[in-house]
């Protein structure tokens, strides 16, 4: 089965740091997602990515977030200023059309 | 937006047991998937199932599109089967890779 890897597993952040999430997509797919997980919540659409720009975003996806793809494979999440309520599960996603999406394993960010 | 419910929302089951998991949706849909998560955290494809029935296993799928449901069947459960699953369908009509999940249905299977 094709994978989608993340990286860090776990993540542990002071309140306002910076973090940066990252992704490697399966390389034959053309959309990219990332999605949010709050402890004992659904999963939340954050924001997609096609030819390299942003195609959607949900109104969770404030000013604090930025995604890239700085070279090709990478796929990045990026928090400027953590907030307590950013601790979450966030998952990677890579999709080809009439197919199935296909999900990292996740980094759990913790944010104290 | 598209609304998805799943039913039960939780599930306990002693193993060996057979259980029926529903997933109703609010629209029509182009691309359905059933994910397991795992007591880590990970999300596991079971099934992309957009309609008909697939079988994996101890685990099947049917989804009647027509009707707006899916059903997500376990037989014989045992306790790897420990988790919850979630049903996910396209947020809207054009948007078959973005998708939106259920609230999902927690499953505990005892030994």
């Amino acid at each position: 089965e094709p994978e989608v890897t993340q990286t860090p597993s776990h993540q542990v952040t002071q309140m306002g740091q910076e973090v940066i999430l990252r992704c490697v997509p399966i390389s034959n797919h053309l959309y990219f997602y990332w999605y949010r997980q709050i402890l004992g919540q659904k999963v939340e659409f954050l924001v997609s990515f096609y030819n390299n720009e942003i195609s959607e975003k949900s109104e969770i996806f404030d000013d604090q977030f930025s995604v890239e793809r700085p070279d090709g494979s990478n796929f990045t999440l990026k928090i400027r200023s953590t907030k307590l309520e950013d601790s979450a599960m966030y998952f990677c996603a890579a999709w080809q059309i009439g197919a199935e999406a296909f999900f990292g394993q996740g980094t759990r960010l913790t944010v104290v | 937006g598209i609304q998805v419910e799943q039913s039960p929302p939780d599930l306990i089951l002693q193993e060996g047991a057979n259980s029926t998991l529903r997933c109703n949706f609010s629209d029509s849909v182009n691309n359905l998937q059933w994910f397991h998560q795992n007591p880590w955290g990970q999300l596991i494809n079971l099934f992309y199932i957009p309609s008909g029935t697939k079988q994996n296993g101890r685990l099947s799928a049917t989804t009647v599109a027509t009707e707006r449901y899916s059903l997500l069947y376990i037989s014989s459960s045992q306790t790897t089967d420990s988790g919850v699953y979630f049903c996910a369908v396209p947020r809207m009509e054009d948007s078959w890779g973005k998708l939106q999940f259920g609230a999902g249905t927690q499953v505990v299977v005892t030994p």
